[in-house]
């Protein structure tokens, strides 16, 4: 089946680790974009990637890091660097250049204490 | 500064009767627009879009429409179902070679059997 698998589903961290966030799509997408989610808030952009080896900073970049050394995959590192990091992340890919729908994953939920 | 904006955190609908959801916007640079549908704990669902030069978009029982003077656009959903009970999130996009989305807060849809 083709899809876009993010793991695991929930993750617990202290404060102050880093922890990596799994994104894995083979849709064959070349774009791929990492969403923040807090309760009642809308979905806020922290990454995208267009082509492998190259990725832009969204709107709410600082803290996180990204690398794209796949089409395949995304991953997301949350830095001991981000204030507030318990949140919902979804990541989410595009088919096409011509295409503005984005496809998203399941999403993990990550809690820090 | 909102550039999306869903003004209705909630609504509450009859099954059978119609769903309106209510979307505004304040960048007339968005040129395309999305609807996405999101269950908790899972990523949001693509359901429809209306590109800038259409006014009215219809997929089953789902139609956008767009006012493009007003800067508006709605979604509505006949006939509602049980089912159909989730968030709702309106996205837009510059268009023009960025293919970036701008998501509003979303509106929680309940249908009621």
């Amino acid at each position: 089946d083709g899809g876009i698998t993010q793991s695991p589903k929930y993750l617990f961290r202290k404060e102050g680790q880093n922890v990596t966030l799994s994104c894995e799509q083979n849709l064959n997408h070349d774009a791929m974009y990492w969403y923040r989610q807090d309760p009642g808030q809308g979905l806020r952009l922290i990454y995208y990637s267009q082509i492998v080896n190259d990725f832009q900073k969204g709107d709410i970049a600082e803290g996180y890091s990204v690398s794209r050394e796949k089409k395949e995959s995304f991953p997301l590192t949350v830095t001991s660097a981000q204030k507030n990091p318990t949140a919902f992340y979804l990541c989410a890919s595009r088919p096409r250049r011509s295409s503005y729908e984005q496809y998203f994953g399941p999403g993990t939920r990550l809690t820090v204490t | 500064d909102q550039q999306v904006k869903q003004n209705s955190p909630s609504l509450s609908v009859q099954e059978g009767r119609i769903s309106i959801l209510n979307c505004d916007y304040t960048n007339s640079m968005f040129d395309y627009f999305l609807w996405y549908k999101k269950y908790p704990a899972e990523g949001p669902t693509f359901l429809i879009s209306i590109s800038s030069i259409k006014d009215k978009n219809e997929d089953g029982r789902f139609t956008v429409f767009l006012n493009k003077s007003a800067k508006h656009l709605s979604l509505h959903i006949v006939p509602s179902q049980p089912g159909d009970s989730a968030v709702y999130f309106c996205a837009a996009s510059p268009g023009a070679g960025s293919y970036q989305l701008t998501f509003g807060k979303g509106t929680k849809l309940s249908v009621i059997p």
